[in-house]
């Protein structure tokens, strides 16, 4: 089956510009999590969302901005751009379940290559 | 707020020696899982644990979760090329079993051929 599918790949914007970055998860993964990696901070969490909504949210400031469609295909948007949020951009979609499912079955997130973002 | 460290942070191992990375956590953890990330890839889930206790094997890797559900390993036998990445822990948010994730900063391992 095709995996998580991120456009575009790269990316290249100039200070105080905006960009909406996307996400399409593995056919039948609602949940769906975006996380920034630098070289300085590594890799962290920016949101997850669960069925059109956003169930966690990490420490971003409110620049940083998403969402999901009903097909859980997810986009997420950094306003007003500045050097320092030049990164990689991963989403990742998991097949959701709670509680003893979770724990008792094998798999994580599964990944997408990322959008490379440089603010110039 | 909830961390998770590791160590090292790099490691650079001649083909065929041994490696281990270590994953501590600053609370208890529902599960823990592992990641590698390939030079210019992604991070690729490679397995979860979630018993106290709990070790499993693929083929020359061995995974432990500590006692305390605090604590985790990745140890690879015989390192070989293939194996050059960075080795990633991550354990969910305190008290739950999904949803966010805090990753370690990975240990980067190089080998030697």
């Amino acid at each position: 089956k095709a995996g998580v599918t991120q456009t575009p790949r790269y990316l290249i914007k100039t200070r105080g510009q905006q960009v909406t970055l996307s996400c399409s998860p593995i056919s039948g993964h609602r949940s769906v999590s975006w996380y920034q990696q630098t070289p300085g901070q590594g890799l962290q969490f920016l949101f997850e969302y669960f069925s059109e909504t956003q169930r966690n949210k990490g420490n971003f400031p409110g620049r940083f901005s998403g969402r999901q469609f009903s097909n859980s295909r997810s986009e997420m948007n950094v306003s007003t751009l500045e050097l320092g949020d030049s990164a990689l951009y991963l989403c990742a979609s998991s097949l959701d379940a709670t509680g003893a499912t979770r724990q008792t079955r094998n798999y994580g997130y599964t990944f997408g290559s990322g959008t490379r973002l440089t603010v110039v | 707020g909830q961390q998770v460290m590791q160590i090292p942070q790099y490691q650079h191992v001649q083909e065929g020696e041994d490696f281990t990375t270590y994953c501590n956590s600053s609370t208890t953890l529902s599960n823990i899982q592992w990641y590698k990330q390939r030079p210019g890839g992604h991070p690729v889930f490679l397995i979860q644990l979630v018993k106290s206790g709990e070790v499993k094997k693929q083929k020359r890797l061995t995974f432990q979760f500590g006692e305390a559900k605090k604590n985790s390993s990745l140890h690879i036998t015989a390192t070989q090329t293939t194996d050059v990445g960075t080795y990633f822990c991550a354990g969910p948010d305190r008290g739950s079993t999904l949803g966010r994730l805090y990753f370690g900063r990975g240990t980067q391992l190089t080998v030697w051929p």
